[in-house]
């Protein structure tokens, strides 16, 4: 069966200390891994797209991986602030603009 | 740039009411809209794909005939609850993008809950 597993549901970390968040999935065969933050009570905020042939990406403070044999995506937010906790969801995107979702992981920045 | 609003941002109703969502896209032309549904703790799930001026595409498992959706202008989508039910109270969220290949772009989100 399909499964898109965030390694896990909640995650403190020190202020300052890189957060490194993973995402793992089977029996998927994704052209694109987006990762989104979510607050409570709201939408999904786009953050970062990775495509199938690409091995990094960055933006600002966030870093994300793409291992497509090893099915794994990992996010990184370094220097982070207490602003940064929120939840973060990986997503699968299909050829057909299809967003499959991870349940996230709550991350919680610590002062 | 890239805006999406819902209305209402939350509702609750009267079991074996019809509630009726609506999703724009404030500053672009969307030609195809998503809908969602976000139970606690769960992950977002696709409920529906609709491309304005056409019949939306409905996931398995997700009732047409109870979740009604219209996707009249390139600017507006509406998701009607149709009899709801207890067991229909939710988050619900849509996102639009512009061509169905671009990036969808969120909205905030709506709140259901059906008493």
């Amino acid at each position: 069966s399909q499964k898109i597993e965030q390694n896990s549901e909640a995650l403190n970390i020190q202020e300052g200390k890189t957060a490194t968040l993973t995402c793992n999935y089977t029996n998927y065969s994704p052209a694109y891994l987006q990762w989104y933050r979510q607050d409570p009570g709201r939408g999904p905020v786009f953050l970062l797209l990775i495509r199938e042939n690409e091995k990094e990406k960055r933006k600002e403070r966030l870093k994300v991986t793409f291992d497509t044999t090893l099915k794994q995506s990992l996010f990184h937010i370094t220097a982070s602030q207490p602003a940064d906790s929120a939840t973060y969801l990986c997503a699968l995107q299909t050829g057909a603009n299809n967003l499959f979702f991870g349940t996230g992981t709550r991350l919680t920045v610590i002062p | 740039g890239a805006v999406v609003s819902q209305h209402p941002s939350w509702v609750i109703c009267k079991s074996g009411t019809s509630v009726k969502i609506e999703c724009r896209s404030l500053d672009f032309q969307a030609t195809t809209m998503f809908w969602y549904r976000q139970f606690p703790k769960q992950s977002l799930m696709l409920m529906a794909t609709s491309n304005e001026g056409s019949k939306a595409t409905y996931e398995q498992g997700v009732e047409k005939d109870k979740f009604l959706i219209n996707h009249a202008s390139l600017t507006l989508s509406t998701l009607t609850v149709t009899s709801a039910h207890p067991e229909d109270s939710s988050f619900y969220i849509c996102s639009a993008s512009r061509t169905v290949q671009e990036t969808q772009y969120f909205g905030p989100g709506t709140r259901l809950l059906v008493l």
